[in-house]
């Protein structure tokens, strides 16, 4: 699976958009970018993923470059329950159906009131 | 969407003792799990790939002697750390892909402290 880079930390205001970025500039043709995140002492929670078009659901949505080479996840209205860390995964379901994850060190998101 | 258990969500041990770990998928079945450890302020470490009814695969530097894994059914698999010492202590996560390969679900995560 192709490396990611994320920053380590970002803050946000409540109700403001939290835009997340995530460069995977090796991904391959056909790896996904998948994201997740773990709120503290949880277990990770899946978010969304995308090939190469932008991808919505009820909790974000996620903008991939043309090139692939970057992503960005938006939380459209942030809340202090989004307080979380997030991980950003290059991932090929052509492997294995039950591929691995391996996480990165993720990009801290703290929520100010 | 689907449901991964763990049981139990946290318990205290006594260094040199054993203690079991159970991650169960509550509504699909499981032919692989995967056991994480994430210590403070760290990311989660994948040790190892739960099989059913094989062995398992165990990450390069753990010990599969000490993190003992069975996978007896398509719903269940257990992680054992054997004669646990205090840098054993830690947060233990399971997961399992979801039957439509797009994703995994995990559990809610067993800490575990060894006195």
């Amino acid at each position: 699976d192709a490396k990611t880079t994320q920053p380590p930390s970002m803050d946000c205001a409540e109700g403001r958009a939290a835009n997340l970025p995530c460069n995977h500039s090796t991904i391959s043709g056909n790896e996904y970018v998948y994201w997740y995140r773990q709120i503290h002492s949880q277990g990770p929670q899946y978010i969304i993923h995308g090939l190469k078009n932008n991808e919505t659901n009820e909790m974000a949505s996620l903008i991939i470059t043309e090139d692939r080479k970057s992503s960005t996840l938006i939380l459209p209205h942030a809340t202090l329950r989004d307080t979380a860390v997030y991980y950003c995964i290059a991932r090929s379901l052509v492997q294995s159906s039950a591929s691995k994850i391996i996480f990165g060190s993720g990009t801290r998101l703290s929520i100010r009131p | 969407g689907a449901v991964v258990s763990q049981h139990p969500s946290w318990v205290i041990c006594k260094s040199g003792t054993s203690v079991k770990i159970e991650c169960r998928s509550l509504d699909f079945q499981a032919t692989t799990m995967f056991w994480y450890r994430q210590f403070p302020k760290q990311s989660l470490m994948l040790m190892a790939t739960s099989n059913e009814g094989s062995k398992a695969t165990y990450e390069q530097g753990v010990e599969k002697d000490k993190f003992l894994i069975n996978h007896a059914s398509l719903t269940l698999s257990t992680l054992t750390v054997t004669s646990a010492h205090p840098e054993d202590s830690s947060f233990y996560i399971c997961s399992a892909p979801g039957t439509g390969h797009y994703e995994q679900y995990f559990g809610p995560g067993t800490r575990l402290t060894v006195t």
